[in-house]
């Protein structure tokens, strides 16, 4: 079973500018998270997804942030304009769905460097 | 405020020795606590799932216990190998569902083991 994909592996830009992450989830995984992960920390979930609806995005910085997914499949998380403190790993997980206890399965991550 | 304390932040032991990692938590209600293995470079991946009624689970060389008397779980590596070095992080969720919704995650143990 093909494993959660996410690009590109390392990113870096200067501040202000923009950027953006793709996450395709293992198929049939109807619950998409993006997580940031600073240095030393456990990770923090920014967004949830449950197929094209977004469940939860309280921790989502809005004026800066922007998450989509469309089609219910792969997702889009982007920075506009991106600061220091965004210096991070940006994780997507899936799970099946919301009920019963899902675990929840990483991609390797998406290392962002902000100068 | 729910929160995850784990200990030690960092450990180094030589290849072969056994060890613990801690986890005491303060989330409530309860529902269950996981275990992840995160390598560098990767995203986590899921070690063991404990519910409220669960005291030990296994998988391998790893074996956790939940106390939810206490609020304390631990995590035992028996027969150390230099795969195992990786930041090891504590989950506590307060819903029988799997979603993002109210986990905690504690900030990681790093390990190191050492030939």
């Amino acid at each position: 079973e093909a494993g959660v994909a996410q690009s590109p592996r390392y990113k870096i830009i200067e501040k202000r500018q923009s950027v953006a992450f793709w996450c395709n989830p293992i198929s049939g995984h109807a619950t998409l998270y993006w997580y940031q992960q600073i240095l030393g920390q456990g990770p923090k979930l920014l967004i949830q997804f449950q197929n094209n609806g977004v469940v939860d995005d309280s921790q989502l910085p809005k004026d800066r942030f922007s998450a989509e997914r469309l089609k219910g499949v792969d997702s889009t998380l982007k920075i506009q304009p991106a600061k220091l403190e965004d210096s991070a790993v940006y994780l997507c997980a899936s799970s099946l769905d919301l009920s019963g206890g899902d675990e929840q399965f990483f991609g390797p991550g998406t290392r962002l460097t902000v100068l | 405020k729910n929160q995850v304390e784990q200990s030690p932040q960092s450990l180094i032991i030589l290849e072969g020795k056994n060890c613990t990692l801690q986890c005491n938590y303060t989330v409530s209600p309860f529902s269950n606590l996981r275990w992840y293995k995160q390598d560098t470079g990767r995203g986590p991946v899921s070690l063991t799932i404990m519910t409220f009624s669960e005291n030990t689970k296994s998988n391998g060389r790893y074996t956790a216990t939940l106390d939810a008397d206490t609020k304390q779980s631990s995590l035992h590596i028996t027969a150390s190998q230099l795969s195992d070095s990786a930041s090891y992080i504590c989950v506590v969720s307060p819903y029988s569902g799997g979603g993002a919704d109210g986990l905690t995650f504690g900030k990681g143990t790093h390990l190191i083991i050492q030939p």
